[in-house]
């Protein structure tokens, strides 16, 4: 099995809402993360998660809120997000870290309104 | 800091032609590359990745990279275009030994019939 899961594809949120990101991976790798990505722009580094420790937050707004329960679910939980946070979230792992390649996610689309 | 620059938005070239994507990089240290390519509405996937060693990699789908330390450069080529090799193209660098993989803007690649 070599898929990162997540879930759901496609969320519609208003700004008051409570919401949750889903990822899932079983190739046993220590490490997990979070990107955000805007229409044409690149991948933006938010989260990443080592052995279920969080190793690096890039100054992300406390709206967004990680979790890492075990070593293959990573959750990204949401709440009063603002419209300007709508993007593609897309999860990630990779077992070697900065030197072995990522596998990514499709994404989940997000759209507050 | 460590950062890619790809000076192209969009690269078209014929169906059968050779293709360059462009990227170069800034770091310091030791240098770790990568080339991703993303679909529409799909999450990133792995092409290749130079650590250290050869300069000339080979990846994915018939794309291979070379890595010039002189013009702190690390281009991404393919002897012949398909039609379906059309995406988004993202070169990205490991910042220093961490979990931190940064994203070029990407490069739009339309391979025309």
């Amino acid at each position: 099995d070599t898929e990162v899961t997540q879930t759901p594809k496609h969320l519609v949120m208003g700004m008051t809402n409570k919401k949750s990101l889903k990822c899932e991976q079983h190739m046993g790798h220590r490490a997990m993360y979070w990107y955000k990505q805007k229409a044409k722009k690149p991948p933006e580094l938010m989260f990443v998660y080592s052995y279920e420790k969080l190793s690096i937050n890039e100054s992300v707004p406390s709206r967004f809120s990680p979790e890492c329960p075990n070593s293959s679910l990573l959750n990204l939980h949401l709440h009063a997000l603002q419209p300007e946070d709508s993007a593609l979230y897309l999860c990630a792992s990779s077992q070697e870290g900065g030197t072995g390649e990522l596998f990514f996610g499709e994404g989940s689309r997000l759209t507050v309104l | 800091a460590q950062s890619v620059a790809q000076p192209e938005d969009q690269v078209n070239v014929a169906e059968g032609n050779p293709l360059t994507v462009k990227c170069t990089y800034s770091v310091s240290g030791n240098p770790y590359l990568f080339w991703y390519v993303q679909y529409p509405n799909r999450g990133l996937q792995f092409l290749l990745k130079y650590i250290t060693g050869d300069n000339l990699v080979k990846g994915s789908y018939g794309f291979e990279a070379e890595f010039n330390k002189s013009q702190t450069s690390f281009h991404l080529k393919k002897p012949s275009a398909l039609v379906s090799d059309s995406a988004l193209y993202f070169c990205a660098v490991t910042q220093g030994n961490t979990d931190k993989l940064i994203f070029g803007t990407g490069t739009r690649l339309q391979v025309f019939p």
